[in-house]
């Protein structure tokens, strides 16, 4: 099993651009989360979901946009980037709600310019 | 939203000595997970405690739960250069569908 899976691992963005981050879970977990990590500020939720066809807000969702159009994937869209959207974004998912353990993926680091 | 306080920020010791990290919330949690997230890896759980007063142990980890849970506890005997990294708290929030994380605990250990 691959685990929890992110691509890229690395990206540079203008501003202004837009991208997909992707995310892949391999262990049929229903729940997915977005999160993103800043210096100081530990893991902030950006958006999650609770099953197929599903998407919620988390605590910073502004500028963000996901999609979960099949189960093992989990999709985050930045529409037009700003240098604010710099930062680290993981990926990871769960079984059940937040009284399961939930597996992170490596991360995907961003930087805008 | 639901504020979970974590303390001390940042912890340097030499090998060998004890840490422990804190984690406090102003209401009561239903349960409550802690992470270890490597110098430039991801976080990897630990455990979760659930019980007023629980206590567990994992090696020279021992985790501590409230009477109150309210606050939780991350102890380490005798460091070692493996120990290295950020310690998170996590709590159950939302209705029960998303955890709230601490802002973690940087461990750094000397020779």
């Amino acid at each position: 099993n691959a685990g929890v899976t992110q691509t890229p691992k690395f990206r540079v963005l203008k501003t202004g651009q837009s991208m997909t981050l992707l995310c892949a879970q391999d262990m049929n977990h229903e729940y997915m989360y977005w999160y993103r990590q800043d210096p100081g500020m530990g893991l902030r939720l950006i958006h999650y979901s609770v099953g197929e066809g599903t998407t919620a807000k988390g605590e910073v969702p502004d500028g963000y946009n996901v999609s979960r159009l099949k189960k093992q994937n989990f999709l985050l869209g930045l529409e037009s980037a700003a240098p604010s959207q710099t930062s680290v974004y993981f990926c990871a998912s769960s079984y059940f709600t937040g009284t399961s353990e939930q597996y992170f993926g490596p991360g995907t680091r961003l930087t805008v310019t | 939203g639901q504020q979970v306080m974590q303390i001390p920020q940042y912890q340097h010791v030499q090998e060998g000595e004890d840490f422990t990290t804190y984690c406090n919330s102003s209401t009561t949690l239903s349960n409550i997970q802690w992470y270890k997230q490597r110098p430039g890896g991801h976080p990897v759980f630990l455990i979760q405690l659930v019980k007023s007063g629980e206590v567990k142990k994992q090696k020279r980890l021992t985790f501590q739960f409230g009477e109150a849970k309210k606050n939780s506890s991350l102890h380490i005997t005798a460091t070692q250069t493996t120990d290295v990294g950020t310690y998170f708290c996590a709590a159950l929030t939302g209705g029960g569908n998303k955890l709230t994380f601490g802002t973690g605990t940087q461990l750094k250990v000397e020779l």
